[in-house]
């Protein structure tokens, strides 16, 4: 069972536009991750988010937390061919461990 | 530091074959956890090793096992292998900590391929 809807499933835009890729579930995680994921590499982690309505800023990303802590969303603003990848959200529900996946958001950021 | 490696990165096997895959984590970490990577299904947890010991499992039959050294290297195999066994398996390695909120760091993944 999908507990992790990520959309969209796939984005191709220009560099130096503006996005936001959402992650959404009806469940309540304690925390969620965002990794961004290479061709021929493993996730990276990104950020955490622990606090409902939490904002955290990393660079031109910006990561959301909603207030029910059910849902996340991702901004990158002007994005840039270094972007490219698959976003990815991953729902603590007690264990770091033990995460619920989405999907991913595959980016093509495009010179 | 070195990263997380695994190997070997592809590998293709034929149904009925088993496969045994190997990690090596970051100096220090004492957990090893493994996932399984599809298009359809992404990320799915297969079980975590910390100090020789499997302490987190996930849903997948009992073909998938896996073990761990005394010096936190891990390995997985999988016996009997089926076409749908076929995807990215990664590893990923932390300290451990017992309230599961380290960071895991991701090795880049072992193809397999089922024929």
């Amino acid at each position: 069972t999908q507990l992790l809807e990520q959309s969209p499933q796939f984005l191709s835009i220009q560099e130096g536009e503006n996005l936001t890729v959402y992650c959404n579930s009806s469940s309540v995680f304690s925390s969620l991750q965002w990794y961004r994921q290479e061709p021929g590499e493993g996730p990276v982690l990104l950020v955490t988010v622990v606090t409902g309505g939490e904002v955290k800023k990393l660079k031109r990303l910006t990561f959301q937390f909603g207030d029910a802590r059910k849902d996340s969303s991702l901004h990158i603003t002007a994005a840039q061919p270094g972007d490219t990848g698959l976003y990815l959200c991953a729902g603590n529900a007690g264990n770091n461990r033990k995460l619920i996946w989405g999907l991913g958001t595959s980016l093509a950021v495009n010179p | 530091k070195a990263g997380v490696t695994q190997t070997p990165r592809y590998l293709i096997k034929t149904r009925g074959q088993q496969v045994t895959l190997s990690c090596s984590p970051i100096s220090g970490h004492r957990s090893v956890s493994w996932y399984q990577q599809t298009p359809g299904q992404g990320l799915q947890f297969l079980f975590e090793y910390f100090s020789e010991t499997q302490r987190n499992k996930g849903n997948f039959p009992g073909r998938f096992s896996g073990r761990q050294f005394s010096n936190s290297r891990s390995e997985m195999n999988v016996s009997t292998l089926e076409l749908g066994d076929s995807a990215l398996y990664l590893c990923a390695s932390s300290f451990g900590l017992a309230g599961g909120d380290d960071e895991q760091f991701f090795g880049p993944g072992t193809r397999l391929t089922v024929l």
